[in-house]
């Protein structure tokens, strides 16, 4: 399966700024994902990022809050913007892994994870 | 989207026992079945995952059933240990989507 590398692995952050958190792939990857998990609670998808095209956000979430970016198959970043004390939460990275022979449809993993607290 | 319901929330088995997990799920076209476990701290892990064309799958301690007339399925681990305390998620993916839809997690404690 693939090994992500997510940083920073947590940071303590004044309310009205960004913080950008960045997930780089050992291998490459056709989707990636982001989640928020908040304490105690199940995972909660941001968006899904596929190079090259738009990141699809699901309900609740909007792009000017949590821009991301995927330059190319091994990496992408979500920005956190504007950020309240609600924003306290764990970011998770994740990917669908890629074979050349298409895409492969098991083995999902994660980042370690962004301990995001906002004061 | 698709809607897992998993239970129960807590469980709390002594060293040795076995411990069940259910989820349901809601579209007939699901057909991908991931269980992580999340260890305080950590990052969700996968343990083992099912398809739609098999019934139950095992590794070892733990194995996974499907039903797909019911739509549900469910994790056993045999003889627990004190290191299988743990969060437990399920998850369920639709043909043809790349999304995972998670349950809301089991928090299973093994008693020594």
């Amino acid at each position: 399966s693939a090994v992500i590398s997510q940083k920073p692995s947590r940071d303590i952050c004044q309310r009205g700024t960004s913080l950008t958190i960045q997930c780089q792939v050992d291998s490459q990857v056709t989707m990636m994902f982001w989640y928020r998990q908040q304490p105690g609670q199940s995972l909660t998808l941001i968006a899904t990022a596929n190079q090259g095209s738009e990141a699809t956000y699901e309900s609740g979430f909007v792009i000017d809050k949590f821009p991301i970016s995927r330059p190319n198959l091994t990496f992408s970043t979500l920005t956190v913007s504007n950020m309240s004390p609600e924003d306290s939460s764990i970011y998770l990275c994740s990917v669908e892994p890629y074979t050349s022979s298409g895409l492969a449809n098991y083995g999902y993993t994660f980042g370690s994870g962004t301990r995001l607290t906002v004061v | 989207g698709e809607n897992v319901e998993q239970h129960p929330s807590t469980l709390s088995v002594q060293e040795g026992d076995s411990a069940v997990i259910k989820c349901t799920y809601s579209d007939s076209a699901s057909n991908y079945f991931p269980w992580y476990k999340q260890e305080l701290g950590k990052r969700p892990q996968l343990i083992i995952d099912i398809r739609s064309n098999v019934g139950e799958k095992k590794d070892q301690r733990i194995a996974v059933t499907l039903n797909k007339t019911a739509k549900h399925f469910s994790l056993h681990i045999t003889e627990t240990q004190p290191e299988d305390s743990a969060v437990y998620f399920c998850a369920a993916r639709k043909e043809n989507d790349y999304k995972l839809s998670f349950g809301a997690g089991t928090t299973v404690t093994v008693r020594a």
